[in-house]
């Protein structure tokens, strides 16, 4: 597609209930990144792929956290035992190669209640 | 430690002023600086990257390694410029996260 679309852009779920959160990446960037924006805050990294392996998941604050991207294009962000603390919104990014820049996409603000 | 620091959370300009936003930083290797830009319900975009050095919006930063800076600066600010920056790095020419700073909020005033 022409950019990174992310679904749904907003998504109310209550405490403990799971989520997932879907990023479709443009066609032929091979890297993929999420994040996670608390209001008043930066972008906080969670975890990136290479392809269809997560490269570095350092960013993943506990094993509620889980993300795929089995066939290295559409990537899901998985949320177990929902917490009001995960309250954010949820950024997908994209580049094609290391010497290009990064797409991001418009974001899921998901709110736990 | 990586890091992105941007002192200022909010700073208010008259327009027609220069436009000055501080980004310091801490990495090890050869970053990549990044400055990225937020307007009201828009997704976050790309503003500037210094390895190419462009001017957009009427808007440079130069990397400075002694101070481990890279500010952001515009001679004249415009009321349409008014939105959230934030500065980023990332490590060169190499597939990696990008690390943000916390994000200044610019304001301009009539």
């Amino acid at each position: 597609g022409a950019g990174v679309s992310q679904t749904p852009s907003n998504k109310v779920t209550e405490k403990g209930k799971y989520v997932e959160l879907r990023c479709d990446p443009i066609s032929g960037h091979t890297a993929l990144y999420w994040y996670r924006q608390s209001l008043g805050q930066g972008p906080e990294f969670l975890i990136y792929f290479q392809g269809t392996g997560a490269a570095d998941d350092s960013g993943l604050p506990n094993d509620r956290f889980f993300a795929v991207r089995p066939e290295g294009s559409v990537s899901t962000l998985k949320i177990q035992r929902t917490e009001r603390g995960d309250s954010a919104v949820y950024l997908c990014a994209t580049r094609r190669g290391a010497r290009d820049g990064y797409t991001f996409g418009s974001g899921t603000r998901l709110t736990v209640v | 430690a990586q890091r992105v620091t941007q002192p200022e959370k909010l700073l208010s300009v008259f327009k027609g002023a220069p436009v000055e936003l501080k980004c310091n930083y801490s990495y090890s290797g050869s970053p990549e600086l990044f400055w990225y830009v937020q307007y009201s319900r828009q997704r976050l975009q790309l503003l500037l990257r210094h390895i190419s050095r462009e001017s957009i919006k009427g808007f440079t930063a130069d990397l400075n390694k002694g101070e481990t800076s890279f500010h952001l600066k515009k001679p004249f600010a415009q009321e349409e410029d008014s939105a959230m920056y934030y500065c980023a790095l990332s490590a060169q020419n190499r597939d990696d996260k990008i690390i943000f700073g916390k994000g200044t909020r610019l304001h301009i005033l009539p």
